[in-house]
């Protein structure tokens, strides 16, 4: 079984600030990888699919980047809002898989 | 509006006994997913079907039952047989095959044995 992982687990930053957390995934084999981000009593929501090695996403204040050589993406939040307080996931998919492996998301609590 | 419906929000499951949750998309898609959250844990993949009349198992399949009758619908059936079925359930479609588009997600079952 394919091993995604992401850090930190959970993360408090006052509103404003900027903030950024990582999935972590198997550098070979690479096929993409989605974000999505998960509002509590909400639907997980997708983000941002990610191909490309050197790919760069942006949705207004939220960007993302991809490493596929050494096997991971970065999520940056710029001037967090209290309505980005949700959890992050991030999922996984290798060359030749049948299905998204996810992380265990990182739970983010914006304060106002 | 096209989305998944998953239904009961909540539901509460005796010791022994088989319950079904629902999962209806109206998005056309061809793969529908089921997955299992845990406290801590990522969400992990109990069953998926690619097209009607066909599924797979996933990562967690034991004491779990699915069908795929019809496009729009996958019900999962957590039978007596899943020994630590008390969690939370959500559906997911999407186009099949076509890794460029993200799954879409039902809103979820909680599932509590009592």
């Amino acid at each position: 079984i394919l091993n995604v992982e992401q850090s930190p687990q959970s993360l408090h930053v006052q509103e404003g600030d900027s903030t950024n957390f990582t999935c972590s995934f198997p550098s070979s084999n690479f096929y993409a990888l989605h974000w999505y981000r998960w509002e509590t009593a909400k639907s997980p929501e997708a983000l941002f699919v990610m191909t490309l090695n050197g790919d760069e996403k942006k949705k207004g204040r939220i960007s993302a980047t991809l490493n596929t050589k050494e096997g991971y993406s970065y999520l940056y939040i710029k001037g967090s809002q209290p309505e980005d307080s949700a959890t992050y996931l991030c999922a996984f998919i290798e060359n030749g898989g049948q299905n998204f492996v996810f992380g265990p998301g990182t739970r983010l609590s914006v304060l106002p | 509006d096209g989305g998944i419906t998953q239904s009961p929000k909540y539901l509460f499951r005796k010791e022994g006994q088989n319950v079904t949750l629902s999962c209806e998309q109206n998005l056309n898609h061809d793969a529908m997913y089921w997955y299992r959250q845990d406290p801590g844990q990522g969400l992990r993949l109990i069953y998926y079907s690619q097209i009607v009349n066909d599924f797979q198992k996933g990562d967690i399949a034991e004491g779990y039952s699915v069908s795929r009758e019809k496009k729009e619908s996958f019900p999962l059936t957590v039978t007596s047989a899943q020994k630590n079925p008390t969690a939370f359930y959500l559906c997911a479609s999407s186009k099949s095959g076509l890794w460029a588009y993200g799954y879409t997600f039902g809103s979820g079952t909680r599932l509590t044995v009592v």
